[in-house]
């Protein structure tokens, strides 16, 4: 069965650095989200991507964050400057149609740490 | 505005029955239902749309309530395997499918 993958599944950084996580979507989905999760809390939506844009983002979703689709199978969460607040789970979702409701399905997560 | 759930915790044996609720203080479009395993992604349950509608698969099921703007899980029979945090998406207004706005989960615990 089809699932979405992404890399690294840990991610230890220092504050202020720049980190890329990387999610490879269900082939023939369409639609690409990133979440978050801090621990123990729920999860949080960051920014939906469609047709090489973003299409909605959250209040979390500041100027330092960015996402991009490099090529036709990767989707990535950029974060220029971390910061001790940014340390959470990043889920990546993808769905295959809009218009109507459609499931979107999870990836397993990269826990990022910021020290 | 994220949807409220309720309870935030129940202690089961197995082979009882739990209802979860989740209500919205917004018109409800759609209805994600999701589990999350410590350490874990969400897994996806079900999707209910607008109508009223009911859904099942296996020993879980749901209902969606426009009106009351609320859907409840039951889980019949609960398993070991049930444990878990369950959440509650909301969809937007049109049903397009951009962001799920989740409630603030139900710790399930199955005990034997």
């Amino acid at each position: 069965e089809p699932e979405v993958t992404q890399t690294p599944s840990h991610q230890v950084t220092q504050m202020g650095q720049e980190v890329i996580l990387r999610c490879v979507p269900i082939s023939n989905h369409l639609y690409f989200y990133w979440y978050r999760q801090i621990l123990g809390q729920k999860v949080e939506f960051l920014v939906s991507f469609y047709n090489n844009e973003i299409s909605e983002k959250s209040e979390i979703f500041d100027d330092q964050f960015s996402v991009e689709r490099p090529d036709g199978s990767n989707f990535t969460l950029k974060i220029r400057s971390t910061k001790l607040e940014d340390s959470a789970m990043y889920f990546c979702a993808s769905s295959r149609t809009s218009g109507t409701p459609d499931t979107q399905y999870f990836g397993p997560g990269t826990r990022l740490t910021v020290l | 505005q994220q949807p409220v759930q309720s309870p935030q915790a129940v202690i089961l044996r197995e082979g009882e029955d739990a209802v979860i609720n989740c209500s919205s203080s917004k018109a409800l479009y759609s209805v994600h239902w999701y589990r999350q395993k410590h350490g874990e992604a969400p897994v996806f349950l079900m999707i209910l749309l607008k109508g009223g509608e009911q859904k099942g698969h296996e020993k879980i099921s749901a209902s969606f309530n426009e009106k009351k703007q609320q859907s409840s899980l039951y889980l019949t029979a609960s398993q070991l395997s049930y444990s878990g945090t369950y959440f509650c998406g909301t969809g937007p207004r049109g049903g397009g499918n951009e962001k799920l706005t989740f409630g603030t989960g139900t710790r399930l615990t199955i005990i034997p």
